[in-house]
């Protein structure tokens, strides 16, 4: 079965302080993308990657960046969090059909920035 | 505005009832799926379904693209079915997913 993991699975930060949550996958899939859950927004795509070394932004990238260094690895960074950046945070992955692949998704990192 | 309506929002059934959640979408797509999302947070997905009718066990999902819909029936309904679903669509010509809010579903035993 697909294996996403993100780690860490909980952190407070700071506000202006940088925080990096990070994606790990075992499925061998060329996209990865990272989304952020809201109540009452459902899920919203920040960034996401077809291929190591590259990324591309989505609907809402203003304050993050976003880290491909491998196939396998793909990084969020909040370079100066603040407070609209408390949520949840999910990492997904899929196949070489993209978007319209199924997205397999790790178990979300909460964020509550101070 | 909002590309993706699901309805309805909140849901109470017995446990034995069928459910029927709809997915309404404003934009073009090229593929609809179908997530639940578990009370602690994770994401399943439940159904790939680009068009036609889809089976699995209880739960059937319907996309009509024409009529730009889609819908999960969930029959026989069970307490461990509780928690949200969640449709995503994949807009055309991109590589991007849109999600709807989702319709919080809670079954009483």
């Amino acid at each position: 079965e697909a294996a996403v993991t993100q780690s860490p699975r909980s952190k407070v930060a700071v506000t202006g302080g940088k925080v990096t949550l990070s994606c790990h996958q075992t499925n061998n899939h060329d996209y990865m993308y990272w989304y952020r859950q809201d109540t009452g927004h459902g899920l919203r795509l920040i960034h996401y990657s077809y291929v190591a070394d590259s990324t591309e932004k989505g609907d809402i990238p203003d304050g993050y960046k976003a880290s491909r260094p491998s196939q396998e690895n793909f990084s969020l960074i909040l370079e100066l969090a603040s407070l609209s950046q408390t949520a949840v945070y999910f990492c997904a992955s899929s196949d070489f059909r993209g978007a319209g692949d199924t997205q397999y998704f790790g178990p979300g990192t909460r964020l509550l920035v101070l | 505005g909002q590309q993706v309506q699901q309805s309805p929002a909140s849901l109470v059934l017995q446990e034995g009832e069928n459910a029927e959640l709809q997915c309404n979408f404003s934009t073009s797509l090229n593929s609809m799926q179908w997530f639940y999302q578990r009370p602690g947070g994770s994401l399943v997905s439940l159904f790939y379904n680009p068009s036609g009718t889809k089976h699995s066990g209880r739960l059937t999902s319907t996309t009509v693209i024409k009529e730009r819909r889609s819908s999960l029936h969930i029959s026989s309904s069970q307490t461990t079915d509780s928690g949200t679903y969640l449709c995503a669509l994949e807009r055309s010509n991109t590589n991007k997913v849109v999600f709807g809010t989702g319709t919080r579903l809670q079954v009483l035993p």
